[in-house]
């Protein structure tokens, strides 16, 4: 199973500051990595596919880098909904979750 | 608008077997347009994939459960179950059911999520 390892567990950050989360797969995955924004009581949001791809209705604050085993999730000048905790997802071998980045109203 | 909506039991003995079902509206999936999946959240842990089916029945489990899932459609009721038996305390999680594109090989549409506890 490709284990997939976010940093920080939690990222404390002020709104319209930068936020970077990271995401590390235990081997290559390719391109084949994805972002999910889940807010307590709601569905889980796709944000990111393709490792940069962002999906539908997703504002371009949200960016998407990396390939093989190292990833960035970066949301430039945060709003106040963007506070959420954030997954990382391969789909190189099937689908794994990482243990998500709560980002946080500094 | 398309809303996927999970419905069952929120108490399960352990050693029972958990039963859910997601209700979709807005799309067919008979379609074939999308598969469809299982995924769960035990509480304060991460996201776990537990199987996709497609229209045809066809379906794909996560290996570390796959002895113990069935997931299935009806698509004369427009919705798709999940069974999983022989539950555990483990098993305690928010179950989601989701959309899945091949295009974009993901997950782009949730239900809200629903809280199974198994207890005695």
């Amino acid at each position: 199973e490709i284990v997939m390892t976010q940093s920080p567990v939690t990222l404390s950050v002020s709104p319209g500051e930068r936020a970077t989360l990271s995401c590390r797969a235990s081997q290559s995955v390719g391109s084949n990595l994805a972002w999910f924004q889940h807010k307590p009581g709601q569905a889980p949001r796709l944000l990111m596919y393709g490792a940069s791809t962002r999906a539908t209705g997703v504002p371009a604050r949200f960016s998407g880098s990396g390939s093989g085993t190292v990833f960035t999730l970066t949301i430039s000048s945060l709003q106040s909904d963007d506070f959420a905790v954030y997954y990382c997802q391969q789909y190189s071998i099937w689908y794994t979750f990482g243990q998500g980045t709560k980002l946080e109203i500094k | 608008q398309l809303q996927l909506q999970e419905s069952g039991p929120g108490l399960v003995r352990p050693s029972e077997t958990l039963s859910l079902t997601c209700t979709v509206t807005g799309d067919s999936i008979s379609s074939g347009a999308f598969y469809w999946a299982w995924i769960r959240q035990p509480p304060v842990k991460g996201l776990e994939w537990i199987g996709t089916v497609f229209y045809s029945g066809s379906s794909y489990y996560n290996p570390s459960l796959k002895s113990r899932v069935t997931i299935s459609v009806d698509t004369s009721k427009n919705h798709f179950s999940l069974k999983l038996t022989s539950v555990t305390a483990a098993d305690t999680a928010v179950y989601y059911c989701a959309r899945f594109s091949g295009s974009i090989h993901n997950f782009d549409f949730w239900g809200q999520g629903i809280l199974v506890t198994v207890s005695s």
